[in-house]
């Protein structure tokens, strides 16, 4: 069975930064890419950010390029995202989620629980 | 970047009936290459993360009830619950997985009348 347990999550005040990392079991990881979606609060989902299963190509949304970063250990079937100058906006349940290819980001077959991060003063 | 938008935000339907979601992409997500849309479709119930019903436009995720179909082709697609059960209260979502950054429509919200 496919887990992915989401953990870093908090709050954190506008400009600060915050690292999410997502442990994943049950499945061959660097054999998945993987994506970080986020929904805010009464919204819709968005994407956010995706990697390929060997890490050496990383995508990102408008909303967070050049703020964000996306990573994975495979040693550790762990993804991460690096959230740096983080804005109100930001404010969202952060999904760690399985892409159903390794070498292309292509449809999502495996969501996690979700990690809350609030930005706020 | 590819705008995804789905018709209508909510809809109301009554138990067995079928409900119909649309959702429409700003450009072609159809590759002649290989014959494909790229396409999902995912539902997502109060309080649970999303789950994938649908992909390729039109092909079922495993252990998907076969009352969800999925069809479209180019920018117009659709998801059609052929007879409404009371579990399928849910907001559905449709994404474009051609370019990155792929993109989700707004939602659909579906309820019982």
């Amino acid at each position: 069975e496919v887990q992915l347990l989401e953990s870093g999550g908090g709050l954190v005040q506008p400009g600060g930064s915050l690292r999410l990392s997502c442990a994943a079991s049950g499945f061959t990881f660097d054999m998945s890419a993987m994506n970080w979606v986020r929904q805010a609060p009464g919204k819709g989902l968005e994407w956010v950010s995706g990697i390929t299963g060997s890490g050496d190509s990383t995508y990102y949304g408008d909303s967070v390029k050049g703020r964000f970063t996306i990573s994975r250990d495979n040693s550790k079937s762990t993804l991460y995202l690096q959230m740096n100058s983080l804005r109100a906006e930001d404010t969202a349940v952060y999904y760690c989620a399985k892409d159903h290819r390794m070498a292309k980001i292509s449809w999502i077959d495996n969501w996690g629980q979700g990690s809350l991060v609030t930005v706020s003063s | 970047d590819i705008v995804m938008t789905q018709s209508p935000d909510s809809l109301a339907v009554s138990l067995g009936e079928r409900a119909t979601i649309n959702c429409k992409s700003s450009q072609s997500i159809f590759y002649s290459s290989n014959n494909k849309n790229y396409l999902a479709w995912y539902q997502q119930k109060p309080g649970q993360s999303p789950k994938l019903l649908i992909y390729w436009a039109s092909t079922r995720e495993s252990g998907v009830p076969d009352r969800f179909s999925g069809s479209g082709s180019g920018t117009d697609f659709t998801l059609t619950i052929s007879s409404l059960q009371a579990e399928d209260v849910a907001v559905y979502y449709c994404q474009q997985y051609s370019v990155t950054p792929c993109s989700f429509g707004q939602g659909t919200k579906l309820e019982i009348k």
